[in-house]
Protein backbone atom coordinates (compact mmCIF):
# COMPACT_ATOMS: atom_id res chain seq x y z
CA UNK A 1 0.00 0.00 0.00
CA UNK A 2 1.23 3.15 -0.72
CA UNK A 3 2.71 5.45 2.26
CA UNK A 4 4.20 8.65 2.85
CA UNK A 5 5.83 9.27 6.08
CA UNK A 6 7.32 12.74 6.91
CA UNK A 7 9.97 13.36 9.62
CA UNK A 8 12.13 16.45 9.93
CA UNK A 9 9.77 18.73 12.14
CA UNK A 10 10.77 20.54 15.24
CA UNK A 11 11.37 23.70 16.68
CA UNK A 12 13.38 26.59 15.30
CA UNK A 13 14.63 30.03 15.82
CA UNK A 14 13.49 32.29 13.45
CA UNK A 15 16.11 33.07 10.66
CA UNK A 16 17.34 29.39 10.97
CA UNK A 17 16.71 26.46 8.83
CA UNK A 18 15.54 22.97 8.92
CA UNK A 19 15.20 19.92 6.04
CA UNK A 20 12.34 17.96 6.41
CA UNK A 21 12.10 14.55 4.50
CA UNK A 22 9.24 12.48 3.01
CA UNK A 23 9.48 8.56 3.20
CA UNK A 24 7.85 6.74 0.09
CA UNK A 25 6.77 3.33 -0.32
CA UNK A 26 4.65 1.15 -1.94
CA UNK A 27 4.42 2.54 -5.54
CA UNK A 28 7.26 3.34 -8.25
CA UNK A 29 8.54 6.92 -7.12
CA UNK A 30 10.49 7.88 -9.83
CA UNK A 31 7.01 8.27 -11.84
CA UNK A 32 5.20 10.54 -9.92
CA UNK A 33 5.75 14.77 -9.03
CA UNK A 34 5.15 15.23 -5.09
CA UNK A 35 3.83 18.32 -3.58
CA UNK A 36 4.42 19.76 -0.13
CA UNK A 37 1.76 21.24 1.45
CA UNK A 38 1.34 22.78 4.71
CA UNK A 39 -1.10 24.12 7.45
CA UNK A 40 -1.20 26.47 10.25
CA UNK A 41 -2.62 26.14 13.30
CA UNK A 42 -6.39 26.24 12.89
CA UNK A 43 -5.82 27.27 9.36
CA UNK A 44 -6.50 26.38 5.97
CA UNK A 45 -4.00 24.45 3.20
CA UNK A 46 -1.70 26.60 1.73
CA UNK A 47 0.37 25.17 -1.43
CA UNK A 48 4.27 25.11 -1.02
CA UNK A 49 5.43 23.54 -3.68
CA UNK A 50 5.98 20.87 -6.16
CA UNK A 51 9.00 18.69 -8.31
CA UNK A 52 8.52 16.27 -11.31
CA UNK A 53 9.04 12.71 -11.33
CA UNK A 54 12.83 13.42 -12.71
CA UNK A 55 13.74 16.42 -10.31
CA UNK A 56 14.25 18.73 -13.30
CA UNK A 57 11.15 20.88 -12.83
CA UNK A 58 10.17 23.12 -9.31
CA UNK A 59 7.59 25.20 -8.51
CA UNK A 60 7.38 27.37 -5.23
CA UNK A 61 4.83 29.38 -3.80
CA UNK A 62 5.32 33.22 -3.45
CA UNK A 63 5.33 32.81 0.56
CA UNK A 64 8.16 30.76 0.41
CA UNK A 65 10.27 31.11 -3.10
CA UNK A 66 13.79 32.21 -2.69
CA UNK A 67 13.89 30.20 1.20
CA UNK A 68 12.47 27.19 0.53
CA UNK A 69 14.02 24.13 -2.06
CA UNK A 70 12.10 20.85 -2.67
CA UNK A 71 14.57 18.45 -4.35
CA UNK A 72 13.90 14.28 -4.31
CA UNK A 73 16.38 11.29 -4.71
CA UNK A 74 14.45 8.56 -6.60
CA UNK A 75 17.03 6.09 -6.00
CA UNK A 76 16.50 6.43 -1.59
CA UNK A 77 12.56 6.73 -2.64
CA UNK A 78 12.59 10.18 -0.19
CA UNK A 79 11.46 13.88 -1.10
CA UNK A 80 13.32 16.54 0.75
CA UNK A 81 12.17 20.37 1.47
CA UNK A 82 15.14 21.97 2.71
CA UNK A 83 13.90 25.53 4.75
CA UNK A 84 15.90 28.67 4.90
CA UNK A 85 15.76 31.90 6.51
CA UNK A 86 12.41 30.27 8.45
CA UNK A 87 9.99 32.58 10.02
CA UNK A 88 7.36 32.60 12.45
CA UNK A 89 4.67 32.27 10.00
CA UNK A 90 6.21 29.45 8.53
CA UNK A 91 5.06 27.41 11.85
CA UNK A 92 3.06 24.64 10.26
CA UNK A 93 2.09 21.11 9.92
CA UNK A 94 3.82 19.91 6.55
CA UNK A 95 2.70 17.07 4.86
CA UNK A 96 3.77 15.65 1.26
CA UNK A 97 1.49 14.17 -1.46
CA UNK A 98 1.84 12.13 -4.17
CA UNK A 99 0.94 12.66 -7.90
CA UNK A 100 1.15 15.76 -9.57
CA UNK A 101 -2.70 16.64 -10.63
CA UNK A 102 -4.39 14.92 -7.58
CA UNK A 103 -2.80 14.35 -4.03
CA UNK A 104 -3.91 10.79 -4.06
CA UNK A 105 -2.17 10.27 -0.80
CA UNK A 106 -0.69 12.37 2.15
CA UNK A 107 1.37 11.62 4.66
CA UNK A 108 0.51 12.28 8.27
CA UNK A 109 2.22 15.38 8.25
CA UNK A 110 5.24 16.63 10.56
CA UNK A 111 4.89 19.68 12.54
CA UNK A 112 7.45 22.58 12.24
CA UNK A 113 7.33 25.28 15.06
CA UNK A 114 9.27 28.66 14.51
CA UNK A 115 9.94 30.43 17.82
CA UNK A 116 12.56 31.97 19.90
CA UNK B 1 -6.48 35.25 1.52
CA UNK B 2 -7.31 32.24 -1.26
CA UNK B 3 -8.18 33.13 -4.30
CA UNK B 4 -10.50 29.68 -4.58
CA UNK B 5 -13.67 30.92 -2.75
CA UNK B 6 -15.42 28.65 -0.38
CA UNK B 7 -18.23 29.45 1.85
CA UNK B 8 -16.24 29.10 5.56
CA UNK B 9 -19.25 26.86 6.84
CA UNK B 10 -21.98 24.83 6.10
CA UNK B 11 -24.64 22.20 7.78
CA UNK B 12 -27.07 19.74 7.28
CA UNK B 13 -29.05 16.95 9.34
CA UNK B 14 -28.83 13.01 8.43
CA UNK B 15 -30.24 12.21 4.76
CA UNK B 16 -30.07 15.92 3.69
CA UNK B 17 -27.94 16.66 0.74
CA UNK B 18 -25.69 19.86 1.23
CA UNK B 19 -23.52 21.50 -1.69
CA UNK B 20 -20.57 23.49 -0.99
CA UNK B 21 -19.11 26.17 -4.20
CA UNK B 22 -15.56 27.15 -4.84
CA UNK B 23 -15.16 29.82 -6.73
CA UNK B 24 -12.04 30.77 -9.01
CA UNK B 25 -11.19 32.60 -12.35
CA UNK B 26 -10.52 31.67 -16.19
CA UNK B 27 -6.66 31.46 -14.81
CA UNK B 28 -7.30 28.43 -12.12
CA UNK B 29 -10.90 26.74 -12.30
CA UNK B 30 -11.93 28.06 -15.83
CA UNK B 31 -8.82 26.62 -17.36
CA UNK B 32 -7.91 23.55 -15.13
CA UNK B 33 -9.37 20.58 -13.19
CA UNK B 34 -10.53 20.66 -9.70
CA UNK B 35 -10.29 18.41 -7.16
CA UNK B 36 -11.95 18.15 -3.57
CA UNK B 37 -10.28 16.78 -0.14
CA UNK B 38 -11.95 16.22 2.94
CA UNK B 39 -9.91 16.27 6.36
CA UNK B 40 -11.39 15.06 9.27
CA UNK B 41 -10.38 16.26 12.64
CA UNK B 42 -7.02 15.36 13.46
CA UNK B 43 -6.18 13.77 10.52
CA UNK B 44 -4.31 14.31 7.06
CA UNK B 45 -6.45 15.59 3.89
CA UNK B 46 -7.83 12.76 2.14
CA UNK B 47 -8.78 12.92 -1.87
CA UNK B 48 -12.89 13.24 -2.31
CA UNK B 49 -13.20 13.97 -5.32
CA UNK B 50 -10.98 14.42 -9.01
CA UNK B 51 -10.79 15.37 -12.47
CA UNK B 52 -13.82 17.63 -11.80
CA UNK B 53 -16.21 14.88 -10.96
CA UNK B 54 -14.38 11.57 -10.63
CA UNK B 55 -14.32 9.75 -7.43
CA UNK B 56 -11.28 7.83 -6.02
CA UNK B 57 -11.81 3.85 -5.69
CA UNK B 58 -13.62 3.24 -1.91
CA UNK B 59 -15.48 7.18 -2.26
CA UNK B 60 -18.94 6.53 -1.74
CA UNK B 61 -21.54 7.89 -4.60
CA UNK B 62 -22.82 9.99 -1.88
CA UNK B 63 -20.19 12.33 -2.61
CA UNK B 64 -20.37 14.12 -6.05
CA UNK B 65 -18.57 16.47 -7.94
CA UNK B 66 -19.32 19.12 -10.72
CA UNK B 67 -17.61 22.31 -12.76
CA UNK B 68 -19.25 25.01 -14.66
CA UNK B 69 -17.08 27.87 -16.29
CA UNK B 70 -15.21 29.67 -12.92
CA UNK B 71 -17.08 27.61 -10.92
CA UNK B 72 -17.08 24.04 -9.15
CA UNK B 73 -19.29 22.57 -6.13
CA UNK B 74 -19.09 19.43 -4.18
CA UNK B 75 -22.27 17.69 -2.97
CA UNK B 76 -23.14 15.38 -0.79
CA UNK B 77 -26.20 13.50 -0.61
CA UNK B 78 -27.85 10.83 2.37
CA UNK B 79 -25.45 13.48 4.65
CA UNK B 80 -24.14 11.01 7.90
CA UNK B 81 -22.68 12.31 10.98
CA UNK B 82 -19.15 10.78 10.06
CA UNK B 83 -19.06 13.27 7.18
CA UNK B 84 -18.99 16.08 9.62
CA UNK B 85 -15.37 17.40 8.19
CA UNK B 86 -13.42 20.37 6.89
CA UNK B 87 -13.97 20.48 2.60
CA UNK B 88 -11.02 22.14 0.44
CA UNK B 89 -11.52 22.24 -3.29
CA UNK B 90 -8.17 22.99 -5.49
CA UNK B 91 -7.30 23.62 -8.41
CA UNK B 92 -3.71 24.67 -10.34
CA UNK B 93 -3.49 28.42 -11.73
CA UNK B 94 -1.73 29.44 -14.89
CA UNK B 95 -0.78 32.87 -13.55
CA UNK B 96 1.01 31.66 -10.44
CA UNK B 97 2.18 28.23 -11.83
CA UNK B 98 0.91 26.59 -8.82
CA UNK B 99 -2.00 24.98 -6.91
CA UNK B 100 -4.61 27.26 -5.09
CA UNK B 101 -6.42 25.79 -2.26
CA UNK B 102 -10.07 27.36 -1.03
CA UNK B 103 -10.17 28.41 2.34
CA UNK B 104 -12.44 25.75 3.04
CA UNK B 105 -15.15 24.99 4.54
CA UNK B 106 -16.13 23.37 8.04
CA UNK B 107 -19.43 20.85 7.39
CA UNK B 108 -21.29 20.33 10.63
CA UNK B 109 -23.69 17.63 10.46
CA UNK B 110 -26.75 18.97 12.97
Amino acid sequence: QVQLVESGGGVVQPGRSLRLSCAASGFTFSNYGIHWVRQAPGKGLEWVAVISSDGDNKWYADSVKGRFTISRDNSKNTLYLQMNNLRAEDTAVYYCAKDWNNFDYWGQGTLVTVSS
Amino acid sequence: QSVLTQPPSASGTPGQRVTISCSGSSSNIGSNTVNWYQQLPGTAPKLLIYSNNQRPSGVPDRFSGSKSGTSASLAISGLQSEDEADYYCAAWDDSLNGVLFGGGTKLTVL
